[in-house]
């Protein structure tokens, strides 16, 4: 079984640039949710997906957002990039609703210059 | 909200000595708790985990954690580390709700661990 893909792996944006990044989460899974890992804050809560619908957010801005395909497939997007958006970007999926395990992928990492 | 503290930022030890990674959240409510690994410029690998049942947990390759409620801790230990060991560990709790997690989890600021040969 395939495990939790992220693309791009690596991507540079210039400041005030918008991206959209990508994850596929392992076959059968229906949750998905985003992380944000920086040196300076660690591992911080974006937000979490189920059957297209976000279920739960962190305390991102608003230029954070993201979406859920009736495939499970998810998207997040960043607009108006600054440079503190730099950040290793994590997907995690989950089995079932509200599953007890998280599995995640490699990430993607951003950098903003 | 769920605040992790993880007490050690670095542990260096030498190979084949026991080490513990120790861990520390704030609410005593119906918890799940979480070891996670990373390697440099990878995501997160699963290492062990307590949902219910026995409060010591263990990995494959070693590793234990036992989950102490009264002191709501999740400390990880290994009674003989390999260099491969060599990464950083987090520790992570999520809150149940009706026997199901919220989905989010709180993850600690991570501890590296460094094993020297």
């Amino acid at each position: 079984k395939a495990g939790v893909t992220q693309t791009p792996r690596y991507l540079i944006k210039t400041r005030g640039q918008q991206v959209t990044l990508s994850c596929s989460p392992i076959s059968g899974h229906r949750s998905v949710s985003w992380y944000q890992q920086t040196p300076g804050q660690g591992l911080q809560f974006l937000f979490e997906y189920f059957s297209e619908t976000q279920r739960n957010k962190g305390n991102f801005p608003g230029r954070f957002s993201g979406r859920q395909f009736s495939n499970s497939r998810s998207e997040m997007n960043v607009s108006t990039l600054e440079l503190g958006d730099s950040a290793l970007y994590l997907c995690a999926s989950s089995p079932r609703d509200r599953g007890t395990e998280a599995f995640f992928g490699q990430g993607t990492r951003l950098t903003v210059v | 909200a769920q605040s992790v503290t993880q007490l050690d930022s670095q542990v260096p030890v030498f190979e084949e000595a026991p080490v513990e990674l120790r861990c520390n959240y704030s609410s005593s409510v119906s918890v799940y708790l979480f070891w996670y690994v990373q390697y440099p410029n990878q995501g997160l690998q699963l290492l062990l985990k307590y949902l219910s049942g026995s409060t010591l947990v263990e990995s494959i390759n070693g590793f234990e954690a036992e989950f102490n409620k009264s002191q709501t801790s999740f400390h990880l230990r290994k009674p003989s580390v390999h260099i491969s060991d060599t990464a950083e560990y987090f520790c992570a709790v999520s809150e149940g709700v009706r026997g199901s997690t919220l989905g989010r989890l709180y993850f600690g600021r991570g501890t590296q661990l460094t094993v020297w040969p």
